[in-house]
């Protein structure tokens, strides 16, 4: 299986950028999706093919990477964006999904 | 507007059975592959199946395999989930999810609101 491995979590201030990093165990190419999720909601697609954003998303959010090293930026922090964020990839199955970031305000 | 719907879940001893469902709607639901998706409490997310658009191929993961089936009905836009012989680590929220495509590429771009399943005596 692929494993995906992400921070636990990261703190930021209003206003500042941040990046959530994922790293995959194998190549994935660019079959590498973001997903965020607020407490007590389903995951929301952000980005898709690993840097593609999905229609809805605002343009605050970024992704960017190929083979095994991908990261999702968010360009300005909103208080909005606490939340927790997942990466995924479509490479293999089973499809497998990171541990997560959970993206905290200092 | 897409809407997928989940029903079914529930508290369930050990061994015994559940059957979760999905109504979709919003979309044209034979066109898409569908998921189910699941989540332990205070955990990640997990795939679980997925099935292809007209039925013909589904697809599990290692945990579930002989346990779990998963099947849809198009002409009821629906999405099923057979649990059979649960285990307590089966507990879980579990989500439907439709796939959608890119260049080869599979994603879920839509997730329903979920569905608690607890396995406890």
């Amino acid at each position: 299986d692929t494993v995906l491995t992400q921070s636990p979590a990261l703190a930021v201030s209003l206003g500042q950028r941040v990046t959530i990093s994922c790293r995959a165990s194998k190549s994935v190419s660019t079959y590498m999706h973001w997903y965020q999720q607020k407490s007590g909601q389903q995951p929301k697609l952000l980005i898709y093919s690993a840097s593609n954003l999905e229609s809805g998303v605002p343009s605050r959010f970024s992704g960017s990477g190929s083979g095994t090293d991908f990261t999702l930026t968010i360009d300005p922090v909103e208080a909005d964006d606490i939340a927790n964020y997942y990466c995924q990839q479509s490479n293999e199955l089973p499809l497998t999904f990171g541990s997560g970031t959970k993206l905290e305000i200092k | 507007e897409v809407q997928l719907v989940e029903s079914g879940g529930g508290l369930v001893q050990p061994g015994r059975s559940m059957k979760l469902s999905c109504a979709a709607s919003g979309f044209t639901f034979n066109n898409y592959d569908m998921a189910w998706v699941c989540q332990a409490p205070k955990k990640g997310l997990e795939w679980v199946a997925t099935i292809s658009y007209d039925g013909s191929s589904t697809y599990y993961r290692d945990s579930v395999k002989g346990r779990f089936t998963i099947s849809r009905d198009n002409a009821k836009s629906t999405l099923y989930l057979q649990m059979d012989s649960l285990r307590s680590e089966d507990t879980a929220t579990y989500y439907c999810a439709r796939q959608d495509y890119y260049s080869g590429d599979v994603y879920f771009d839509y997730w329903g609101q979920g569905v608690m399943v607890t396995v406890s005596s």
